[in-house]
């Protein structure tokens, strides 16, 4: 079952651009988390932001969630092309947290 | 260098045939997950293990097993019964048991396609 929507589902900006991608879900949480996914590849953690945390930085990546709204965005700054993935978001749920459930990504194209 | 290894990275499958996928980890991880990823369908749970002997079905376990007779290894198998197995496999491993707690490691994926 999947847990997580992202919005878009695909995205093509300029590189320096700002890329904002946005994530919903369905039940409460304990966590949500971000995962980058090049083409073929395996997935590469980003970021975890705790229910309890409103935002959260991490180089040129920027986590918010709002618990009420169940939802949470990332934001990557001054995109380059290297930026190109897949992005996905997984939520671990409040009262099971021995598995994460991924949503379906969004897709980041970053032209040079 | 610490991780996990999945192989082969390419597989080919016959009507019919169980295939076996291998996934290991020198992370010293408790937890291991098998997904599957079709396009625009993102990724779902299989199988995941928790500690060893012991293995739970994710969302979409029908024609798939799996063994934890190890803690380093958990292999995948798909069998005939599974009728639609063309996809990209991902294992992953956790270090703690719970541990949606804390981010999951990736393998750099199997591609099963049957011909």
């Amino acid at each position: 079952s999947q847990q997580g929507e992202e919005d878009p589902q695909a995205l093509s900006i300029q590189e320096g651009e700002n890329a904002t991608m946005n994530c919903s879900y369905k039940t409460s949480i304990n966590n949500l988390q971000w995962y980058r996914q090049n083409s073929g590849r395996g997935l590469v953690h980003l970021i975890l932001i705790r229910s309890n945390e409103r935002e959260k930085h991490s180089g040129r990546l920027r986590v918010t969630l709002d618990t009420s709204k169940k939802s949470s965005s990332l934001l990557i700054t001054a995109s380059r092309a290297a930026d190109t993935a897949s992005y996905f978001c997984a939520t671990a749920r409040s009262y099971n947290t021995d598995k994460l459930i991924f949503g379906t990504g969004t897709r980041l194209q970053v032209f040079p | 260098d610490g991780g996990i290894t999945q192989s082969p990275k390419y597989l080919f499958r016959k009507e019919g045939q169980n295939v076996t996928l291998s996934c290991e980890q020198n992370l010293n991880h408790d937890a291991m997950y098998w997904y599957r990823q079709d396009p625009g369908q993102g990724l779902r749970l299989i199988y995941y293990s928790q500690i060893v002997n012991d293995f739970q079905k994710g969302d979409i376990a029908e024609g798939y097993s799996v063994s934890r007779e190890k803690k380093e290894s958990f292999p995948l198998t798909v069998t005939s019964a599974q009728k639609n197995p063309t996809a990209f496999y991902l294992c992953a491993s956790s270090a703690p048991r719970d541990g949606a707690h804390y981010g999951y490691t990736f393998g750099s994926g199997t591609r099963l396609t049957v011909v």
